[in-house]
């Protein structure tokens, strides 16, 4: 069965810190596409970044990057120079097999302290 | 703006009761999904829809029911058989297509007095 698993339940950086959540998933099927979603306190859920499982290149959206090894079957989200809007609650998900809705991993909880 | 609407914010329910919650999208979207956040356990599938008149059902479906009778709405009905029905609950929709994630609702607070 196909699964995600995040195994920070939180983080803590400082301003203009890198830093890196992690992410690895299960599944036996070759073709998978992985996405990161951030959800403020407010609680609407914002997608940050996209990698499909044939992507040559990591995906990168800005500040956001995408550490894609595939062999070690993680996907670890890279914030670069952090902002204290970056206090938020960050997921993981896969499509699942089907290619018909994603599963989500439980999060992570990023603090940005000033 | 295209975007979708998830009525209302808050939801108070008696035991016992029936209620639905509201999602709607003006985004033409094909699919639409309904999840349930409960602290510390991330998001869970209840049920989707990827055309009108049609819907499956997720990973914990039970104690739910959903209708999908127009593209733009996808009403989510917590039942009484529903034992724990006190969480958040996320509707999102999305078009066809692989490299294709989610817009999301902002989302109903659903707690059971």
């Amino acid at each position: 069965a196909q699964k995600i698993t995040q195994t920070q339940p939180g983080m803590f950086v400082q301003e203009k810190e890198a830093v890196t959540l992690d992410c690895t998933y299960d599944t036996s099927d070759p073709s998978y596409g992985l996405f990161w979603y951030k959800q403020p306190s407010s609680g609407e859920m914002i997608f940050l970044i996209y990698q499909g499982s044939y992507d040559q290149q990591n995906a990168t959206e800005g500040r956001y990057s995408l550490n894609f090894q595939k062999a070690r079957k993680s996907a670890n989200l890279v914030i670069s120079a952090s902002q204290l809007g970056d206090s938020a609650m960050y997921f993981c998900a896969m499509r699942d097999q089907a290619g018909t809705a994603l599963i989500f991993g439980k999060g992570t909880t990023l603090s940005v302290s000033s | 703006d295209g975007g979708i609407t998830q009525s209302p914010k808050y939801l108070f329910r008696k035991e016992g009761q029936n209620v639905t919650l509201s999602c709607e999208q003006n985004l033409n979207h094909d699919a639409m999904y309904w999840y349930r956040q409960d602290p510390g356990q991330g998001l869970r599938l209840i049920y989707y829809s990827q055309i009108v008149n049609d819907f499956q059902k997720g990973d914990i479906a039970e104690g739910y029911s959903v209708s999908r009778e127009k593209k733009e709405s996808f009403p989510l009905t917590v039942t009484s058989a529903q034992k724990n029905p006190t969480a958040f609950y996320l509707c999102a929709s999305s078009i066809r297509g692989e490299r294709n994630g989610y817009t999301f609702g902002s989302g109903t607070r659903l707690t059971v007095v």
